[in-house]
């Protein structure tokens, strides 16, 4: 069956970065493309980017240019997210997505 | 920037109809995606492509679309449905996902 499991919760101070891992299975992991989505408590989502695991290629939304990165690595399996330059704002739970089927999200708290 | 628009709450009693509409511009050009998200869970998909239902969705889920505006109805309506629903659209030039606010269904 087709999993997307996230690393675990992280705590980081303002102007430091995060990276959050996506490790896929059940289904061959080039051949879908990962989306990345955040969710800040009571909010709704928030379409952060995607990645193509195959090319490397990836797209991000304009609010998060310059400061996401998204890459993988196919011999694991795994996508990740780093974000950087944290502020308050971006806590929240961040999930990896195909959007037919999403990771059980990760929390990342910002604070000083 | 592109926005899809949902009203932010809907009641229904058990066993009615709930409707969930969403607005957007490109919404004739780009396909509409409904999750349906409970609290503390991760979003599930329960329309792709306007009207298409996934496989383990039920039936009484369904989606249609008219102009800028696509609908969730959900027929007969159980109190498990309780949730928040969100749509998600491309942009027009289809480079950029979208999602709706959310609406909350809250079952009377």
């Amino acid at each position: 069956q087709v999993q997307l499991v996230q690393s675990g919760a992280e705590v980081k101070k303002p102007g430091a970065s995060v990276k959050v891992s996506c490790k896929a299975s059940g289904y061959t992991f080039t051949s879908y493309d990962i989306n990345w989505v955040r969710q800040a408590t009571g909010q709704g989502l928030e379409w952060m980017g995607w990645m193509n695991p195959n090319s490397g290629n990836t797209g991000y939304a304009q609010k998060f240019q310059g400061r996401v990165t998204m890459t993988r690595n196919t011999s694991i399996s795994t996508a990740y997210m780093e974000l950087s330059s944290l502020r308050s704002e971006d806590t929240a739970v961040y999930y990896c997505a195909r959007f037919d089927y999403w990771g059980q999200g990760t929390l990342v708290t910002v604070s000083s | 920037s592109y926005e899809l628009t949902q009203p932010p709450s809907v009641s229904v009693s058990p066993g009615q109809t709930a409707r969930i509409t969403c607005s957007g511009d490109a919404l004739p050009k780009q396909y509409a995606y409904w999750y349906q998200q409970k609290p503390g869970q991760a979003p599930v998909l329960v329309i792709y492509k306007d009207s298409e239902r996934p496989s383990g969705i039920p039936e009484r889920f369904s989606g249609s679309s008219s102009g800028t505006t696509v609908t969730l109805t959900i027929s007969g309506v159980q109190a498990e449905d309780e949730a928040d629903y969100y749509c998600q659209s491309a942009d027009s030039s289809g480079t950029s996902w979208v999602f709706g606010g959310g609406t909350k269904l809250t079952v009377l």
